[in-house]
């Protein structure tokens, strides 16, 4: 079993629509929770960190996580076209260096 | 926030040639750096870890000898492809840990293409 899953997608969702993206993950001890966005050719970039459970809000996105479930969303509000892009989840546990991050989920909002 | 920034962003070389790739953290002291390889539609593949002023820990199946990586400031990496081949053609991704938080902030990336 991975330690992160995530579904790849593609997920194609009309200008205004609300997305959400999941992870789930098996190891109870990840307290950092991570969303990065990545273009096409370009580095991951941060958009969410979130430590141990709860929602965290950022504009038009909203981290949520849900550690007895092991489960973590992201939810993007009124997505536009410049959101489409790759998810990527990522996460540690308290100590260390070892991040996991997952697959990645294709995301294209059509104007 | 933190910015790194990678150099070059595009190298095109020939098989059998070294090409060495910077890392750096503009804004900020990194003590951790790590490198990952990307290719085409697939997620990060963790190649090392570097820490400042130490050897760097490579992942498993990943070629020490191939792969030289080098931390030797608070603010620079750079990962040297010896060697280099076509199978090494990928996008190279570097990323820092700001601190003590259990976050990292990547490179804009570099595009090997080894013919």
């Amino acid at each position: 079993q991975k330690e992160v899953e995530q579904d790849p997608g593609p997920l194609s969702v009309p200008e205004g629509a609300i997305v959400s993206l999941n992870c789930t993950y098996s190891n109870s001890a990840f307290q950092y929770f991570m969303w990065y966005r990545q273009y096409s050719r370009k580095g991951p970039e941060l958009l969410m960190y979130t430590y141990s459970s709860g929602n965290k809000e950022d504009g038009r996105f909203t981290a949520q996580v849900d550690k007895s479930s092991k489960y973590i969303s992201l939810f993007i509000r009124d997505s536009q076209p410049s959101d489409s892009a790759t998810y990527l989840c990522a996460m540690s546990a308290r100590t260390g260096n070892q991040f996991y991050f997952g697959t990645g989920t294709s995301l294209t909002v059509i104007p | 926030g933190a910015v790194v920034s990678q150099h070059p962003s595009r190298v095109i070389c020939k098989s059998g040639t070294s090409v060495k790739i910077e890392c750096r953290s503009l804004d900020f002291q990194a003590t951790t750096m790590f490198w990952y390889r990307q290719f085409p539609k697939q997620s990060l593949m963790l190649m090392a870890t570097s820490n400042e002023g130490s050897k760097a820990t490579y992942e498993q199946g990943v070629e020490k000898d191939k792969f030289l990586i080098n931390h030797a400031s608070l603010t620079l990496s750079t990962l040297t492809v010896t060697s280099a081949h076509p199978e090494d053609s990928s996008f190279y991704i570097c990323s820092a840990r700001v601190g003590r938080t259990d976050t990292q902030y990547f490179g804009p990336g570099t595009r090997l293409t080894v013919l």
